[in-house]
């Protein structure tokens, strides 16, 4: 079973501030890494899928890079409505983990 | 538009079962794989199971393997979780996902809701 580990825990950001997530596979998941926004009381939303396209209707300042086994998700300038919970995953093998997710709170 | 209501989550004791319901509409319902994905409160995310778009495949995490079963009714639009010899540590949101085109999850439930407790 691939381990998937994000740091920070938690990240504290200033709006209008670059925010920097990771994330970490034990083992290579090529480009199938997706990144999910989660909102208290929300489902969580698919922001980026194959590391690093962007799902429909999310914003430019959202972008993902990285293979194999390390990735990140850049938040280029911090909006009020980006103070979440972000959850990486990996669909390269069975199961399809999560990590244990960053929260971006309000610096 | 896409759409994904799950519903029969509560209170329920330890041993006991619970079956969870998840509708879904504005899509072929039937040409798509389906999951379960849970979370505790103020904990992460876990898979907890899959069925393959025709019902020919079922996967399920560890941790549920053995005492939880999906099925779905493509009849209905419906996917179902039968979740039986509930523990303190299923209680969680329970949330039905679609995996799309993009091979992740695109799309959410609101989530039920199951607390498992005497």
């Amino acid at each position: 079973e691939i381990v998937m580990t994000q740091s920070p825990a938690t990240l504290s950001v200033s709006p209008g501030e670059r925010a920097t997530l990771s994330c970490r596979a034990s083992q290579s998941v090529s480009s199938n890494l997706a990144w999910y926004q989660q909102k208290p009381g929300q489902a969580p939303r698919l922001l980026i899928y194959g590391a690093s396209t962007r799902a429909t209707g999310i914003p430019a300042r959202f972008s993902g890079s990285g293979s194999g086994t390390e990735f990140t998700l850049t938040i280029s300038s911090l909006q009020s409505e980006d103070f979440a919970v972000y959850y990486c995953q990996q669909y390269n093998n069975w199961p399809p983990n999560f990590g244990g997710g960053t929260k971006v709170e309000i610096k | 538009q896409v759409q994904l209501v799950e519903s029969g989550g509560g209170v329920v004791q330890p041993g006991r079962s619970l079956r969870l319901s998840c509708a879904a509409s504005g899509f072929t319902f039937s040409s798509y794989g389906m999951h379960w994905v849970r979370q505790a409160p103020g904990k992460g995310l876990e898979w907890v199971a899959v069925i393959w778009y025709d019902g020919s495949n079922k996967y399920y995490a560890d941790s549920v393997k053995g005492r939880f079963t999906i099925s779905r009714d493509n009849s209905k639009n419906t996917l179902y979780l039968q979740m039986n010899s509930l523990r303190a540590e299923d209680t969680a949101v329970y949330y039905c996902a679609l995996v799309g085109a993009t091979d992740a999850f695109d799309i959410w439930g609101q989530g039920t809701m199951v607390t498992v407790s005497s």
